[in-house]
């Protein structure tokens, strides 16, 4: 079973970028589908983006496309998830996950490997 | 986008409860819904998939049900564990989306 680790909290200035790395260990992800989802303080989770890694062609969901920028390394077996001009709304927990390449790209998709997860603060 | 939205937001209940939570999408997503469980600072965890269909190791007192635009995540005879929070996802069309969750805390 694939195991998704992700990388250490942030703490980072208002305008700033992060970026979130996602490593995939027990298997390849190459051919899955790798979501992100955001989850703000006390709040529900948000659906990012995603990305299949052998395609290599990322989706957003609209409200992320300017300001988020997932992408994927086969070799290293690892997704990562960009956030640039960074906001105090950005303040969350990000996490990584798979699903099939196969649901992805039509219907059916759900999340079944979660990874870590990865707090980003965001305050001057 | 599909808009999700789950009943209630919270509520209260006792061990060996039965525990029965909404969410209706805001036009019809066929059978394509799945409901995850997260517990206080940990990922979730995906529990159903497919409106009915439980994930392997979920205990069989968690049931799915609904299609269309509405559908219901059952707990029979809750457990200490189960407290936690339930959000249901369409799975019908990108972007996927999430309800706001619904907290299950002990009574």
């Amino acid at each position: 079973q694939v195991q998704l680790v992700q990388s250490g909290a942030e703490v980072k200035k208002p305008g700033s970028s992060v970026k979130v790395s996602c490593e995939a260990s027990g298997g390849t992800i190459s051919r899955d589908a790798i979501s992100w989802v955001r989850q703000a303080p006390g709040q529900g989770l948000e659906w990012m983006g995603g990305i299949i890694p052998t395609i290599g062609r990322p989706n957003y969901a609209q409200k992320f496309e300017e300001r988020v920028t997932i992408t994927a390394d086969e070799s290293t077996n690892t997704a990562y998830m960009e956030v640039s001009r960074l906001r105090s709304e950005d303040t969350a927990v990000y996490y990584c996950a798979r699903g099939t390449m196969r649901s992805y790209l039509s219907v059916d998709y759900y999340m079944d490997v979660w990874g870590t997860g990865t707090t980003v603060i965001v305050s001057s | 986008d599909i808009q999700m939205t789950q009943s209630p937001s919270s509520l209260s209940a006792s061990v060996g409860d039965r525990v029965t939570i909404t969410c209706r999408a805001s036009q019809s997503i066929s059978n394509f819904l799945n409901w995850y469980q997260q517990e206080p600072g940990k990922a979730p965890k995906l529990l159903i998939y497919s409106t009915s269909t439980l994930q392997s190791g979920v205990p069989s007192r968690f049931s799915g049900s609904g299609s269309g635009t509405d559908f219901t995540l059952t707990i029979n005879s809750l457990q200490p564990e189960d407290f936690a929070t339930y959000s249901c996802q369409q799975s019908y069309t990108m972007p996927w989306t999430f309800g706001q969750g619904t907290k299950v805390e002990i009574k």
